[in-house]
């Protein structure tokens, strides 16, 4: 089992819609989870983070954390075109500052 | 404010040869952290040095080293280049153990 389990994708959505992208861990012990945004040939970008369980909302841009079912999730309301790009799931536990990060889901939002 | 930097962008090296990647975090973080990133996976973490001081290490081999300076910049030298070697090398600087964020990459390729 992987420690961080991301669907890989390619997940394809129209312009506006609601694109909803989903990560699972392994280790109980997590306690700070991220979504970077990676464009083609570009480095990660920090665009949430989330630290409790519940909602967290930046924009249109929702963070949900549910540590009970250790999945975390990322909602994008009104895609648009600009948001394709390769959405990376991080978990890091209490010890130290080492990510662990999924493999990434690739977003499509088709005009 | 300047972001995360990183030199070279690009590097081209043979089997065998040694490679030594730099990178300047943001101003005010201590924190620096490397993590190595082949092409359609996530970011492996690599090292991470805090006060000039290795707090954390990846499971990568001796033949990856790395330390920091007294001005928080830092170094990755990586020794008797592989062709696995080949992928993009990030930097990630952070204020605290929990948000990172990610410089340019140096894109290493190993003939």
């Amino acid at each position: 089992q992987k420690e961080v389990e991301q669907n890989s994708g390619p997940l394809s959505v129209p312009e506006g819609a609601i694109a909803s992208l989903n990560c699972t861990y392994s280790d109980r012990g997590s306690q700070s989870f991220f979504w970077y945004r990676q464009y083609s040939g570009k480095s990660p970008e920090l665009i949430m983070s989330i630290y409790s369980n519940g909602d967290k909302e930046d924009g249109r841009f929702t963070a949900q954390l549910n540590k009970a079912s250790q999945y975390v999730s990322l909602l994008i309301r009104d895609s648009q075109p600009s948001d394709s790009a390769t959405y990376l799931c991080a978990v890091k536990n209490n010890q130290g500052g080492k990510l662990i990060f999924g493999q990434g889901t690739e977003l499509s939002v088709k005009p | 404010d300047a972001g995360v930097t990183q030199s070279p962008t690009h590097l081209i090296k043979t089997r065998g040869q040694h490679v030594t990647l730099r990178c300047s975090p943001i101003s005010g973080h201590k924190s620096v952290s490397w993590y190595q990133q082949v092409l359609g996976q996530g970011p492996q973490f690599i090292f991470q040095y805090y006060e000039k001081e290795e707090r954390g290490r990846g499971n990568f081999p001796d033949r990856f080293s790395a330390r920091q300076f007294p001005n928080y910049s830092s170094e990755l030298n990586v020794n008797a280049l592989l062709l696995g070697d080949s992928a993009l090398y990030l930097c990630a600087s952070s204020l605290t153990f929990n948000e990172q964020f990610f410089g340019p990459g140096t894109r290493l390729t190993v003939l």
